[in-house]
């Protein structure tokens, strides 16, 4: 079956310029993550969706980012405006809600964000 | 945070198995320990998950001791293929991932 897609595979921006990303999930996956993996760190949640909804953006930094799921299949993230500390590899999973499924994530291979 | 403690780097001879520790003391009955993976420059990549038998699949075994406070990740023949971060992350059912550092696996040729 075809993995996790995201695009760009790269980018690299001014502070406080703009930026989307894009994902698309395995087919089927109801559920759509977003992490932030900031150079030496393991992945940190922002956002989680089940279908079109929001099940989990605690973590999301409100004030700049932004996530949409529209139709509860491909999802884009924003930052506006971007800041240095935004550097980072952003990084999209799907996951199954089979009852019975072991609820593994299969992630896509991310979008490195340089801001400069 | 992460309820998990693991080295931050282990090196491996190729073709020897690559025994990966973690600690979890603080685990309740029912989560379960799980391991990702990640390649250098790819997303990260299930290997496996137990609840308190052993499990084996095709990548590698899982061994948690009776006391649930630990386990043990085990890749029996490991190739250069295998170089990546490990992370032991202990969850229930489908709560969030929530990843440490993990360990550095490098196999030496």
């Amino acid at each position: 079956e075809a993995g996790v897609a995201q695009s760009p595979r790269y980018k690299i921006i001014e502070k406080r310029q703009s930026v989307a990303f894009w994902c698309n999930p395995i087919s089927g996956h109801a559920t759509l993550y977003w992490y932030q993996q900031i150079l030496g760190q393991g992945p940190k949640l922002l956002i989680q969706f089940q279908n079109n909804g929001v099940v989990d953006d605690s973590q999301l930094p409100k004030d700049r980012f932004s996530a949409e799921r529209l139709k509860g299949v491909d999802s884009t993230l924003k930052i506006q405006p971007a800041k240095l500390e935004d550097s980072a590899v952003y990084l999209c999973a799907s996951s199954s809600d089979r009852w019975g499924s072991s609820y593994e994530q299969y992630f896509g291979p991310g979008t490195r964000l340089t801001v400069t | 945070d992460a309820k998990t403690t693991q080295p931050p780097s282990m090196d491996c001879a190729e073709g020897r198995a690559a025994n990966l520790p973690c600690n979890h003391s603080t685990i309740s009955g029912n989560e379960y320990v799980y391991w990702y993976r990640q390649i250098h420059s790819q997303g990260p990549q299930y290997i496996i998950h137990g609840l308190k038998n052993n499990e084996t699949n095709e990548m590698a075994s899982l061994i948690i001791t009776e006391d649930r406070k630990s386990s043990t990740l085990i890749l029996p023949h490991a190739t250069l293929r295998d170089t990546a971060v490990y992370y032991c992350i202990v969850r229930v059912g489908d709560e969030k991932l929530t990843f440490g550092t993990g360990t550095r696996l490098t196999i030496i040729p």
